[in-house]
């Protein structure tokens, strides 16, 4: 059964203190990790697509990086308005979409 | 262009009635997909459609049903509403494919329909 977990379930961080999200997934035939960001209240919102081993991206105070049974999400030096949670997600392998969700990592960013 | 809507943004039933809620995708996006959202559980993957077929299901029992239209508008329906339904239901598209395994697509998501069921 695919299986997406995350942590830590919750963060504490001050404005500027970097630090990693991290997502483990067992999948069969994955064909793409995907980053949301989601506020209370409303739908989430597409960071990321990752699909090889290696694989790197960035946007602005943030980075997603993939293995062969992990992701990361590094924030650089996060602001207040960072705050939200973050889900991981996976398109197992086979036709259409299948996306499988994590729990998601509560961010809070102090100033 | 505008992004994936959903309506209504909330709605308040009592139990054993039922409810519709409608998606309507990203222009040129042929898939929708239905998620429910709660805070045990996550979320959830319901059903896919494309092409106005039924393509994935998740594991919820046939009370939950959809259809897609022509215009790859769809909706969502939830029949003899149960207090766990209460929850918010969200709709995503992406630009869709007619096969290929290794094909991965970025599924954009509405704002969500709130259902409180009471």
């Amino acid at each position: 059964e695919d299986q997406v977990t995350q942590s830590p379930e919750a963060l504490r961080l001050q404005e500027g203190e970097s630090s990693s999200l991290n997502c483990s997934y067992t999948v069969s035939g994955l064909r793409g990790l995907f980053w949301y960001r989601q506020d209370p209240g409303k739908g989430p919102e597409f960071l990321f697509t990752l699909y090889s081993a290696g694989e790197e991206k960035e946007k602005e105070r943030l980075k997603a990086t993939l293995t062969k049974k992990e992701s990361f999400l590094h924030i650089t030096a996060p602001k207040p308005e960072d705050s939200a949670t973050y889900l991981c997600a996976v398109q197992a392998g086979g036709y259409g979409q299948n996306f499988v969700f994590g729990p998601g990592t509560r961010l809070s960013v102090l100033p | 262009k505008a992004g994936v809507t959903q309506t209504p943004r909330y709605l308040i039933k009592t139990r054993g009635q039922q409810v519709t809620l409608s998606c309507s995708p990203i222009s040129g996006h042929r898939s929708v997909s239905w998620y429910q959202q709660t805070p045990g559980q996550g979320l959830q993957f319901l059903f896919e459609y494309f092409s106005e077929t039924q393509r994935n299901k998740g594991n919820f029992p046939g009370r939950f049903s959809g259809r897609q239209f022509s215009n790859s508008r769809s909706e969502m329906n939830v029949s003899t509403l149960e207090l766990g339904d209460s929850a918010l239901y969200l709709c995503a598209s992406s630009p869709g494919t007619s096969g290929g395994s290794l094909y991965q697509e970025t599924q954009y998501f509405g704002p969500g329909t709130r259902l409180l069921v009471l």
